[in-house]
């Protein structure tokens, strides 16, 4: 099956730096991009919705200042957490859609973000 | 609203005995459906999916699912489960007019030697 590649899978940072993480999708074009993030023992939030050339759509409540959404290529997409803080420690998963109605979500391995 | 429950938060089974994790979802349109598996610190991974044809479908790992249209559920089945079974389970739905996913709040799997 597809293959979404995200970079780091770990990443520690001090409060107030700012931390960027990487999705690739390897075999094929992903015409779209989601990033969602996870709390502990709960489901995945949807944060953002990521085409390729345009601006991202971001989901009620998500501040587009705090998670930049880059979508510069049909194979990479880039959230960057800026100025972390404690409160933006959590598992962040991003997932790739070939397109059309029936198209499946691929996912990447998630990266956790521990900010201290 | 449009949603996607999963009625079981924690569903504990003893080794090679069968599974049914539960979805229900609410919608009044045309959806496709998912379950995606979750193991520790990884991301997500498909499981099966129903798009159109016959309502019971297989996927991976022995698993299957039936679409039910009139009770709107989807839940997932596995006759007989296995230790690495364990796991977090996502029940799916995508409106066939959108590109958006809404997930289920999981199912914890755990099987018991």
């Amino acid at each position: 099956g597809a293959v979404v590649s995200q970079h780091p899978s770990w990443v520690i940072c001090k409060s107030g730096t700012s931390v960027k993480i990487e999705c690739r999708s390897l075999d094929f074009q992903a015409t779209t991009m989601f990033w969602y993030r996870q709390f502990p023992k709960q489901s995945l939030m949807l944060m953002a919705t990521s085409n390729e050339g345009s601006k991202a759509t971001y989901e009620q409540g998500v501040e587009k200042d705090k998670f930049l959404i880059n979508h510069a290529s049909l194979t990479l997409s880039t959230l960057t957490v800026t100025s972390a803080h404690p409160e933006d420690s959590s598992f962040y998963i991003c997932s790739a859609t070939r397109g059309g109605p029936t198209g499946e979500l691929f996912f990447g391995e998630g990266s956790r973000l521990t900010v201290l | 609203a449009q949603s996607v429950t999963q009625l079981d938060s924690q569903v504990p089974v003893f080794e090679e005995a069968p599974v049914e994790l539960r979805c229900n979802y609410s919608s009044s349109v045309s959806v496709y459906l998912f379950w995606y598996v979750q193991y520790p610190n990884q991301g997500l991974q498909l499981l099966l999916k129903y798009l159109s044809g016959s309502t019971l479908v297989k996927g991976i790992n022995g698993f299957e699912a039936e679409f039910n249209k009139s009770q709107t559920s989807f839940h997932l089945r596995k006759p007989s489960v296995h230790i690495s079974d364990t796991a977090e389970y996502f029940c799916a739905v995508r409106y066939l007019k959108s590109n958006q996913f809404y997930f289920g709040t999981g199912t914890s799997l755990t099987v018991i030697p």
